[in-house]
């Protein structure tokens, strides 16, 4: 079955420290890969996505992930967080030929000061 | 450019009441979605309209929960009658592309939150 895994529910981190969330997927073929962030009370906002190419992606507010397809695995990365970064990030996949996202279950960060 | 309009933000019903949420998506965007998003889970779609025909409702619990999208512009999702499951956040999110590929990605809304108790 298809599916979407982000194998941490909380992870903290210090402010400043670098940071890296995990996802994996489990598609035939190579999947349309995103990440989304979502601040307490709001929508989804798309940090980044993958369709092809060079197999890293930079995205906004300073995040970036990598695709590793003998891994299946998308990892968004950050290399000094910040306070307002605290919030929850989905990773989100689309088989190539479909239309609609599936999510993974999020991974819910915290910032130490 | 304008966003996508939810509302209400908020809403508290009895269980066995009706309610509608509503969204605007953004102008020009062919594809809707709505999503539920239990608390402590990812957003799970349950509807998706390309203009105003239904392409997957596969996920929708159609006993209770019906949409439309009249007009192709703006959509009602509305579950009657509500458990108290039904408690979520209802999530709207557009898309540009017209067959609603994830080539675009989609811009969601800020949601609204349902509490039945």
């Amino acid at each position: 079955a298809q599916s979407v895994t982000q194998p941490d529910i909380h992870i903290t981190v210090s402010e400043g420290a670098s940071l890296e969330l995990r996802c994996n997927y489990s598609y035939g073929a190579t999947p349309y890969l995103f990440w989304y962030v979502q601040s307490p009370g709001q929508g989804l906002q798309l940090l980044l996505k993958y369709f092809s190419g060079d197999t890293l992606v930079q995205g906004i507010k300073g995040f970036e992930a990598e695709f590793k397809r003998s891994q299946s695995s998308f990892n968004l990365r950050k290399p000094s967080v910040h306070w307002s970064d605290a919030a929850e990030y989905f990773c989100a996949v689309a088989p190539s030929s479909a239309s609609k996202i599936i999510f993974g279950s999020g991974t819910r960060l915290s910032i130490r000061p | 450019e304008a966003g996508v309009a939810q509302s209400p933000r908020y809403k508290i019903i009895e269980k066995r009441q009706s309610v509608a949420f509503w969204c605007n998506p953004i102008s020009g965007h062919a594809t809707l979605y709505w999503y539920q998003q239990i608390l402590g889970q990812g957003p799970k779609l349950l509807i998706q309209f390309q203009n105003n025909g239904v392409v997957d409702d596969s996920q929708l619990p159609k006993d209770r929960f019906s949409a439309e999208r009249l007009k192709g512009v703006d959509s009602t999702l509305k579950i009657q009658p509500a458990k108290l499951e039904d408690s979520a956040v209802y999530l709207c999110a557009s898309s540009l592309a017209a067959l609603g590929t994830a080539n675009y990605g989609y811009t969601f809304g800020s949601g609204t939150r349902l509490t039945v108790v």
